[in-house]
Parts: C-alpha cells; sequence; structure tokens
C-alpha cells in the first residue's frame, strides 16, 4: 500500500459527464502533482502545486480543471473528456522547501480511466 | 521535449544476471531518479543522485551520473524474478519538475 490514496480506483464515463478524481496524502509533503500516462508510455506531468497554490500547468486543455483545497487534499475535476484522454491518471507528492528541491516523488496507485 | 530517453526499451535475463538500463536526457539538472513501475501501478522511488555525484549505491542497486554526457545507467545486480517491471528515468530541474524517461521494461525470468 502506498501513502497517497487515489480515488477512484477504476473510472467509466461518458463524454458528456463531469467527474472528478480525488487524491490525499499525509505525510505533510507541500507539493502535489498529477501525471497522466497512457499504456506502455511514461508518466507525462500535467499539474504541480506547491503550498496549495498552482505552479505548473504543461499546457493541458481546460477540460481538465485542478484544484487543491488544502495541503493534504488535491482534485482532479473532469469535464467534456475524448476517449482520447482515457488514461492511468497519477497523483504524486514530494517534501518542498527551499533546502530539497526535487525531493522523491511518493505515488498513489493511480485512477484508470475509461470515457467512452 | 524535456522527456529522456532510455534503451533498452525491453531487456530480459535470467535470475541471478545483471541488468543495466541507461538513460539520456537534454537539460541541466538538479538531480536525477530511478523509479520502478510494476503493471498498473503507480511508481516507487528507488534511487537519488545529484548533479555533482558521480556513483551512488543502495543495496543491489548502482547508479552512475555522466553530467558532461548528460546520461546516467542503472544496475540491477543479482536479479529476482521479483524486480520484473519497467523502470524510469527521471530529470529534476528546478521549480521541482520532474521529466520521466521513456522507460525500460524489465523481465527476470525464474
Amino acid at each position: 500500500d502506498t501513502e497517497v490514496t487515489q480515488t477512484p480506483k477504476h473510472l467509466v464515463m461518458g463524454m458528456t459527464n463531469k467527474k472528478s478524481l480525488k487524491c490525499e496524502q499525509h505525510m505533510g509533503h507541500r507539493a502535489m502533482y498529477w501525471y497522466k500516462q497512457k499504456a506502455k508510455k511514461p508518466p507525462e506531468l500535467m499539474f504541480v502545486y506547491s503550498y496549495e497554490k498552482l505552479s505548473i500547468n504543461e499546457s493541458v486543455p481546460s477540460r481538465f480543471s485542478p484544484e487543491c483545497p488544502n495541503s493534504s487534499l488535491l482534485n482532479l475535476h473532469l469535464h467534456a473528456l475524448q476517449p482520447e484522454d482515457s488514461a492511468l491518471y497519477l497523483c504524486a507528492s514530494s517534501q518542498r522547501d527551499g533546502s530539497r528541491v526535487g525531493s522523491p516523488l511518493h505515488f498513489g496507485n493511480g485512477t484508470r480511466l475509461t470515457v467512452t | 521535449s524535456q522527456q529522456g530517453e532510455e534503451d533498452p526499451q525491453a531487456l530480459s535475463i535470467q535470475e541471478g544476471e545483471n541488468a543495466t538500463m541507461n538513460c539520456s536526457y537534454k537539460t541541466s539538472i538538479n538531480n536525477l531518479q530511478w523509479y520502478r513501475q510494476n503493471s498498473g501501478r503507480g511508481l516507487v522511488h528507488l534511487i537519488l543522485i545529484r548533479s555533482n555525484e558521480r556513483e551512488k549505491h543502495s543495496g543491489r542497486l548502482r547508479v552512475t551520473l555522466d553530467t558532461s554526457k548528460k546520461s546516467s545507467s542503472l544496475l540491477i545486480t543479482a536479479s529476482r524474478a521479483a524486480d520484473t517491471a519497467s523502470y524510469f528515468c527521471a530529470t529534476v530541474s528546478t521549480g521541482n519538475q520532474f521529466y520521466f524517461g521513456t522507460g525500460t521494461s524489465l523481465t527476470v525470468i525464474p
């Protein structure tokens, strides 16, 4: 088991649906990440939150909307997705302070998303 | 793209043999990390090497870094069937941006 919990584990949604992915960590980490991973490909960075503020958006389409309500929670709101958005969505967290650039990422086990 | 390249893409070895995988990257880095991913699961951090280090060991893992060539290698000694997984390098520059390499799929045959 990991210390980063993602729910749901599996999600099937239609192109007109609105759904949310949730991620939670209680390690006191102040940086949280969303990655998208297609089969047999590396994870692709989507968003980074640092101290609950969005610090990086890798030109992700607006149909993906991240939210960080507090230091332990990270959400990814989904709306009007396309079938090509089907993938494993991974959440990760890491320590974040001035002396620790690039502390290791702790990943959840992901949400397997299928868009029909 | 800031993504690194790994080779080989796939590697199949017998249990007990050593496995070596290589990572090349394009930008200057603060550190480089290696991760393992079992099928359908999240990634697990294995080892971190800073830009001013050349070699690091952790158990059966040995990592080297050559910043002049922008390359790193991961050696797994005395491999076990449980080492079967995909392995990714991740480069970290400033701003806590992690970019993963293309990955090596390792199969260890019992």
